[in-house]
């Protein structure tokens, strides 16, 4: 079946960028995403990219895609404090009107200042 | 701005209890989602709803059913809580669209003793 992986922690020093890595099995993912999950909240979209492009560019964040080796990463440039989170990324896959995500196991993500 | 809100932030319950788990979104959206979130798991879906009345297992649905009569609220029960049903309980919505990402609600920490 479909499958998520990711690093279970980072840390990083403030201003430093960050980068955390996801894997994934399913090849017909149409969409990727990352979502942030602050303490004691629920999660909310960072950002996501379609599988036919290879990056994309939010302001500090940068999705990478490489498709080939199903892998997916994620930077931030001038990590703050406030970054601290814990980091998912999450597969779409084309398949029904149900819109299932399968998630990774989430990156808990240290910003030390 | 999409809104999902459960109806409970801090839940404690006792071994062979029911516990109803309330989810309303404000948006019309014709899919609902329940997951758990445990450390070193990420998140598993428990059940989702595509319609009115009309609900599909996930990949642990054991021990757990759900209620859509509704079109914007999507209740988790649990029949008879037991301890390993100690989690983060968080709901997501969205359209019936292939492609859609999902909105959160903030989750319910559930505790069984």
């Amino acid at each position: 079946g479909e499958d998520v992986e990711q690093s279970l922690f980072l840390s990083v020093r403030e201003g430093d960028s960050s980068v955390i890595n996801c894997t994934y099995t399913d090849s017909s993912s149409t969409y990727l995403y990352w979502y942030k999950q602050e303490p004691g909240a629920g999660l909310q979209l960072l950002t996501y990219i379609f599988s036919n492009m290879d990056m994309k560019q939010d302001q500090r964040l940068t999705v990478l895609l490489n498709k080939k080796d199903k892998h997916l990463s994620l930077r931030i440039a001038d990590t703050q404090t406030g970054d601290s989170a814990i980091y998912f990324c999450a597969e779409s896959g084309y398949g029904g009107a149900t819109n299932k995500l399968i998630f990774g196991t989430g990156t808990l993500l240290a910003v030390q200042p | 701005d999409v809104k999902v809100t459960q109806s409970s932030r801090y839940l404690v319950k006792r071994t062979g209890e029911k516990v109803f788990l309330e989810c309303v979104q404000d948006m019309d959206h014709e899919n609902m989602f329940w997951y758990r979130q445990d450390p070193g798991l990420g998140l598993r879906l428990i059940y989702f709803s595509y319609d009115v009345k009309m609900k599909e297992k996930g990949d642990i649905p054991e021990g757990y059913s759900v209620s859509r009569e509704k079109k914007e609220r999507f209740s988790l029960i649990l029949e008879s809580a037991s301890t390993n049903q100690t989690s983060m309980y968080l709901c997501a919505s969205n359209r019936g669209l292939n492609t859609d990402t999902q909105y959160f609600g903030p989750g319910t920490r559930l505790t069984v003793l």
